[in-house]
């Protein structure tokens, strides 16, 4: 079966500091591959997603950026974080567009 | 472009009372359309989905759902709730993009209370 690894769960970080966020699926090849964030009151918001290896497509303007360097790794990563980057990070695959599973998530707080 | 409005930002039941969680979409396209709950700092886990298929869809833990294309609506039921449902409810559109995407559009969720 398939299964959907994502840390760490909680992350705390400074202003100015980098961010990698790490996602991996196991049970599935060339999955499709999707980072979402989830703010207080603003449900889920589709930031990257990925149809293959090193194709990224990016939905919103932001301080982010994602890598995919290998079928079922997808990278969440910044190189200064913003106080509005807080949030919740969730990760998740699909194979069709009958299902999609996500990650228990990261729970991001820039102080 | 699709979107996903969900009535009702909270809604509280009694406990053994019927749940019902509203969910409108619009779609230009034949719409895959879900459900997802979310407890307290974990992901999102599917209860129920329809993709075309019986207009009725039951879930996991009691919950169904039925496709009302005339209304454009999707919503969530479950007769009877239980303390355990208390969560956070998401309904969701799928989007087919064309390059085989899949993304997901979601409603802004529904806090559901259960008061014993």
């Amino acid at each position: 079966s398939q299964t959907i690894h994502q840390w760490p769960a909680t992350l705390v970080q400074p202003v100015g500091s980098p961010l990698s966020l790490e996602c991996t699926v196991e049970g599935t090849s060339n999955p499709n591959l999707y980072w979402y964030r989830q703010a207080a009151g603003r449900g889920l918001q589709l930031l990257f997603y990925s149809v293959g290896i090193g194709q990224i497509s990016s939905e919103v303007p932001q301080n982010l950026s994602a890598s995919r360097p290998q079928d079922r790794q997808f990278i969440l990563s910044s190189k200064k974080l913003l106080l509005s980057d807080s949030g919740f990070y969730l990760c998740a695959w699909s194979a069709a567009r009958t299902a999609t599973f996500f990650g228990q998530g990261t729970r991001l707080t820039v102080v | 472009a699709q979107s996903v409005t969900q009535l009702g930002s909270h809604v509280s039941v009694s406990e053994g009372a019927l749940v019902l969680l509203r969910c409108n979409y619009s779609s230009s396209v034949p719409p895959y359309l879900f459900w997802y709950v979310q407890y307290p700092n974990q992901g999102l886990q599917l209860l129920l989905k329809y993709t075309s298929a019986a207009t009725l869809v039951k879930g996991i833990n009691g919950f169904e759902a039925e496709f009302k294309k005339s209304e454009t609506s999707f919503h969530l039921t479950k007769p009877s709730a239980h303390m355990s449902d208390a969560a956070e409810y998401f309904c969701a559109v799928s989007d087919d993009s064309g390059a085989g995407s899949y993304q997901l559009t979601f409603g802004k969720g529904t806090k559901l209370s259960v008061i014993p």
